[in-house]
């Protein structure tokens, strides 16, 4: 069974870096062919997906943040990050991170694990 | 990028009702529609893909159809445990976007 984990700091100051990890359990992040993906909730608000990232390394990104995120993998670690410049109030959200299934080359994909969500708030 | 709807916003439904909710897209996404049912501080649990393809382990009460701009999730008698936010995601092209969800309270 994949485990998904986010973990960061929860408390961000305006115009600093957001920086979360999120690690993987039950199985490798480099097989599979999975993507792993980034979705943030803002409190009593829907959910905005933020971007993906290949085990080879391969990222999209959601354009209304492009400029400013970062996801990178660490397949020895088992892990992937989400590094978000010059934040805001408007960044405060819980975090998800999130596997993409069902791997392979399918055509159609979706979220079908998900890590527990962390809140971080952006404030000083 | 793809726009997300859903009705109703949010509706109250008995214990045993059939309740159905609308998602549409601002565009034909073909069947590359999934749904998610969230509760309180969890993370949203998968439940359809692909339209009407139920997630393993996802009770048959739940299903979903559509196709091209409007979908449809319904559950076939209301549980308990179904009273939660469900949202529509599109996966036909990047960025994903989810609509803006549909709460399912008690009446």
């Amino acid at each position: 069974q994949v485990q998904l984990q986010e973990s960061g700091p929860g408390l961000v100051e305006p115009s600093q870096t957001l920086s979360l990890t999120c690690t993987v359990s039950g199985g490798s992040i480099s097989s599979g062919s999975f993507y792993w993906s980034w979705i943030r909730q803002p409190a009593g608000k829907g959910l905005e997906w933020i971007g993906r990232i290949f085990s080879s390394g391969s990222t999209t990104y959601n354009p209304s943040l492009k400029s400013r995120v970062t996801i990178s993998i660490d397949t020895s670690k088992n892990q992937f990050s989400l590094k978000l410049t010059s934040v805001t109030a408007a960044d405060t959200a819980v975090y998800y991170c999130a596997r993409v299934g069902p791997g392979g080359l399918a055509l159609n994909n979706y979220f079908d694990y998900w890590g527990q969500g962390t809140l971080v708030t952006v404030s000083s | 990028d793809i726009q997300m709807t859903q009705s109703p916003s949010s509706l109250s439904a008995s214990v045993g009702d059939r309740v159905t909710i609308t998602c549409r897209a601002s565009q034909s996404i073909s069947s590359y529609l999934n749904w998610y049912q969230q509760k309180p501080g969890k993370a949203p649990k998968l439940l359809i893909y692909a339209a009407s393809n139920l997630q393993g382990g996802v009770p048959s009460r739940f299903s979903g159809s559509g196709s091209g701009t409007d979908f449809t999730l319904t559950i076939s008698s209301l549980q308990p445990e179904d009273f939660a936010t469900y949202y529509c995601q599109q996966s036909y092209t990047t960025p994903r976007t989810f609509g803006p969800g549909t709460k399912v309270d008690i009446k």
